[in-house]
């Protein structure tokens, strides 16, 4: 049964510094792997798509990784801003099923 | 935006009513999901639909159940409520591959 684990559970960091989250998953046979952001009481936005043939995806500030054989992903959230506080997602999708999801890391960024 | 709309957006219930959450969407996309989200759980699928007429059960399905009779319109139903499904519920739409998420739906059962 796959799972999704993301490292840390929480994260504080000073405006201006760049930082890395991580998400790994135990069965690399994805179809794509889907990081999404969460603001408290708000439903899920997403971030970036990485297609299974793919390496990474950037938008913005914003630059996603995907290893497969290793079962590893990364977001880097460049020149981090208080604005980047929330709590951020990471979601797997295998063959015949639906997107199955981390827990999150939820990070705090002091101005 | 996807156009997703959930409703109601809060409910407070007793145990032992019945309860349906509607999921309405504007873009004709063919699959749909519902999941809750718990403390402690993350996200969990429920039940998702691949089109009119066609679902499928998720991880955690019991004591839920969905339609789907019309394209613009996930229902999902709890036919007798109870504490451990006070919840937030998410509908979510899938369109290339990429899930897109309402703003969910927070269910309180006394």
């Amino acid at each position: 049964k796959q799972e999704v684990t993301q490292i840390p559970a929480a994260l504080s960091v000073p405006e201006g510094e760049n930082l890395v989250l991580n998400c790994s998953f135990t069965d690399s046979a994805i179809y794509n792997l889907q990081w999404f952001r969460q603001d408290p009481g708000k439903g899920l936005t997403s971030l970036l798509l990485i297609q299974s043939s793919q390496r990474e995806q950037t938008s913005g500030r914003l630059n996603a990784s995907l290893d497969k054989s290793s079962g590893r992903s990364t977001l880097y959230i460049a020149a981090s801003q208080p604005g980047d506080s929330a709590t951020y997602l990471c979601a797997v999708e295998e063959a015949g099923t639906a997107l199955i999801f981390g827990k999150g890391t939820t990070l705090s960024v002091s101005s | 935006d996807a156009g997703i709309t959930q409703s109601p957006r809060h409910k407070v219930t007793e145990t032992g009513t019945p309860v349906t959450l509607r999921c309405h969407q504007t873009e004709n996309h063919r699959y749909m999901y519902w999941y809750r989200q718990d403390p402690g759980h993350g996200l969990r699928l429920i039940h998702y639909s691949y089109g009119v007429k066609d679902t499928d059960k998720g991880e955690v399905s019991d004591g839920y159940s969905v339609s789907r009779s019309k394209t613009e319109d996930f229902l999902l139903t709890l036919e007798s409520a109870t504490s451990s499904q006070t919840s937030v519920y998410f509908c979510a739409i899938s369109e290339a591959g990429e899930l897109f998420f309402g703003e969910g739906s927070r269910l309180t059962v006394l």
